[in-house]
């Protein structure tokens, strides 16, 4: 199976910072990889998708790049809407698998 | 709209049975793989299984084969996962998720359910 590390698990940052996660697979994944937000007691819901393309209605602070073993999701300036937990997909091969989570959090 | 909307979440013992529905709405149903994702509670998403546009092709997390089974009624626009042996473990959200594109089988999930809680607990 494919393992994903997110790295940090947990981040403290401001309205308008710049931040980035990263998450790496355990072995090459080309760019089957997707990125996801989740609030508390909602669904998850898809921000970027083949690494780096943005789904419809995402706003562009957020961007994603990377393939391989090593992918990053950026957001430009974070606004209050965007506090929340967000988890890295990889969709190579089955079992699809998801990173634990990184957890961030208004300073 | 698409609309995905669970139900058959509950309090069962362990060792028990239970099947959850995904009605699902606003998109060609057969066309598209659909899965099941579960998340336990303050914890992170664990995909569980999928099955493939018309039923074909069924995957499954190691965690749960043999255990659950997944299935669709593609005249019911309806995707169902069948838990049998429930362990306290298998206590979770249970979100049904659609695939982002028609006709394949491995993909990234555009629309999710609200989700239906499962408690396995005596």
């Amino acid at each position: 199976d494919i393992q994903l590390t997110q790295s940090p698990s947990f981040l403290s940052a401001s309205v308008g910072d710049r931040v980035t996660i990263t998450c790496r697979a355990s072995q090459g994944i080309s760019s089957y990889l997707a990125w996801y937000q989740q609030k508390p007691g909602k669904a998850p819901k898809l921000l970027i998708y083949a690494a780096s393309t943005l789904q419809s209605g995402v706003p562009s602070r957020f961007s994603g790049s990377g393939s391989g073993t090593e992918f990053t999701l950026t957001i430009s300036s974070l606004q209050p809407e965007d506090f929340a937990t967000y988890y890295c997909q990889q969709l190579n091969s089955y079992p699809i698998t998801f990173g634990q989570g990184t957890r961030l959090e208004i300073k | 709209e698409v609309r995905l909307v669970e139900s058959g979440g509950g309090l069962v013992q362990p060792g028990g049975s239970l099947r959850l529905s995904c009605a699902a709405s606003g998109f060609t149903f057969s066309s598209y793989t659909m899965s099941w994702v579960r998340q336990a509670p303050g914890k992170g998403l664990e995909w569980v299984s999928a099955i493939s546009g018309g039923g074909d092709n069924t995957y499954y997390a190691d965690s749960v084969k043999g255990r659950f089974t997944i299935s669709r009624d593609d005249s019911k626009n309806t995707l169902y996962l069948q838990m049998n042996s429930l362990r306290a473990e298998d206590t979770a959200v249970y979100y049904c998720a659609k695939g982002f594109e028609a006709h394949n089988p491995i993909i990234y999930f555009d629309y999710w359910g609200q989700g239906t809680l499962v408690t396995v607990s005596s």
